[in-house]
């Protein structure tokens, strides 16, 4: 079992709908999560964080937490051309020290005119 | 404010040869991490380095090595290339060694012929 899944995608959404990433992790010591969004050939740009159970609200983005559930996704309202990119899910462990980040292998969000 | 800078942005090594990426924190961060990012995966953490010594490291073998200098700045080394070596190497940085929130640089393309 990968220590953080996602679907490797390509999720397609027309313009102006919601899309709907999703993420499990393994590791129940996880303590924080976060989002990262890469465009082709570019480097992770962190777009959202959320550390404890619930939502967490960012302009059009919405982090969703569920730690019983070892579940963690993303929602991006009003999705735009401009959002089409992967979207690398990443967890850590605080617990022990260091701040290593363990990614999934990514989602291919694709919006389309 | 620059943010993380790594050099060089593109490298063409053969196997067998040796070969070091650099790296410059964000302003007023004193903790590098280092990933390798192949085509179609998640980045993978090599290691971590605060104040000057490897804090953490991955499954990554000890052909993979690194430094931390006095200024906070980082390089990597990769000794006995294998085609397998060829990726996006990416620096990322953080005020802390427990703190959150990691800055990627734009990484470093790695091809190893």
């Amino acid at each position: 079992q990968k220590e953080v899944e996602q679907n490797s995608g390509p999720l397609s959404v027309p313009e102006g709908a919601i899309a709907s990433l999703n993420c499990t992790y393994s590791d129940r010591g996880s303590q924080s999560f976060f989002w990262y969004r890469q465009y082709s050939g570019k480097s992770p740009e962190l777009i959202m964080s959320i550390y404890s159970n619930g939502d967490k609200e960012d302009g059009r983005f919405t982090a969703q937490l569920n730690k019983a559930s070892q579940y963690v996704s993303l929602l991006i309202r009003d999705s735009q051309p401009s959002d089409s990119a992967t979207y690398l899910c990443a967890v850590k462990r605080t617990a022990g020290g260091g701040n290593k980040l363990t990614f999934g292998t990514g989602t291919q969000l694709k919006v389309e005119l | 404010d620059a943010g993380v800078t790594q050099s060089p942005t593109h490298l063409i090594k053969t196997r067998g040869q040796q070969v070091t990426l650099r790296c410059s924190p964000k302003s007023g961060h004193d903790t590098v991490s280092w990933y390798q990012q192949a085509l179609g995966q998640g980045p993978q953490f090599i290691f971590q380095y605060y104040e000057e010594e490897e804090r953490q490291r991955g499954n990554f073998p000890d052909r993979f090595s690194g430094h931390q200098f006095p200024n906070y700045s980082s390089e990597l080394n990769v000794n006995a290339l294998l085609l397998g070596d060829s990726a996006l190497y990416l620096c990322a940085s953080s005020p802390g060694l427990a703190k959150n929130i990691q800055y990627f640089g734009a990484g470093t393309r790695l091809s190893v012929l």
